[in-house]
């Protein structure tokens, strides 16, 4: 099994600042990476996949980068709807699939 | 709009049984695989379990195994999770995604607290 592994577990940042979150595999997932939102009270929201592709609708502030083991989210200019909990989730050989730990954003 | 709406959810004895139902509306259902995703209270996300569009291919994670079942009526657009054996470790809101690899629409969820 892959285990994924996110850094920090919890980023307070400034309204208007950037924020890079970091997620790592165990061994290579290849590019076969997403990243989700995760506000309290509602379901997770889509945000990257393919390690660098947006989903529809997502903003371009929203950046994935990375491959291989080592993956980064940026936030550039954090807003106010922006302070959440983000997870890393690889779908390579799967199953199974897995998750990490989440990293909760919060205003600094 | 693409839409899920679980269902199903609630309080049950340890070693009881629940069924899950997660309505599905607004995509061609049968084309999609589909997934339950969850979150145990406080937690973070724990893959579950898959089924192809077909329902001709499951996946499980090691801790459900043996115990959950996948399966979909796709006349109904309606995917189901029958959990059997429950323990607390259960205990979690449960979300069905629509496809099978990363998960672009997920349903509200539907909460299941396995407790005496």
């Amino acid at each position: 099994e892959i285990v994924m592994t996110q850094s920090p577990a919890t980023l307070s940042v400034s309204p208007g600042k950037r924020a890079t979150l970091s997620c790592r595999a165990s061994q290579s997932v290849n590019n076969n990476l997403a990243w989700y939102q995760q506000k309290p009270g509602q379901a997770p929201r889509l945000l990257i996949y393919g390690a660098s592709t947006r989903a529809t609708g997502v903003p371009a502030n929203f950046i994935g980068s990375g491959s291989g083991t080592e993956f980064t989210l940026t936030i550039s200019s954090l807003q106010s709807e922006d302070f959440a909990v983000y997870y890393c989730q690889h779908y390579n050989n799967w199953p199974p699939i897995t998750f990490g730990p989440g990293t909760k954003v919060d205003i600094k | 709009e693409v839409q899920l709406v679980e269902s199903g959810g609630g309080l049950v004895q340890p070693g009881g049984s629940l069924r899950l139902s997660c309505a599905a509306s607004g995509f061609t259902f049968s084309s999609y695989g589909m997934s339950w995703v969850r979150q145990a209270p406080g937690k973070g996300l724990e893959w579950v379990s898959g089924i192809s569009g077909s329902g001709g291919s499951t996946f499980y994670a090691d801790s459900v195994k043996g115990r959950f079942t996948i399966s979909r009526d796709n006349s109904k657009n309606t995917l189901y999770l029958q959990m059997n054996s429950l323990s607390a470790e259960d205990t979690a809101i449960y979300f069905c995604a629509k496809d099978l690899r990363f998960f672009i629409v997920w349903g509200q969820g539907t909460k299941v607290t396995v407790s005496s």
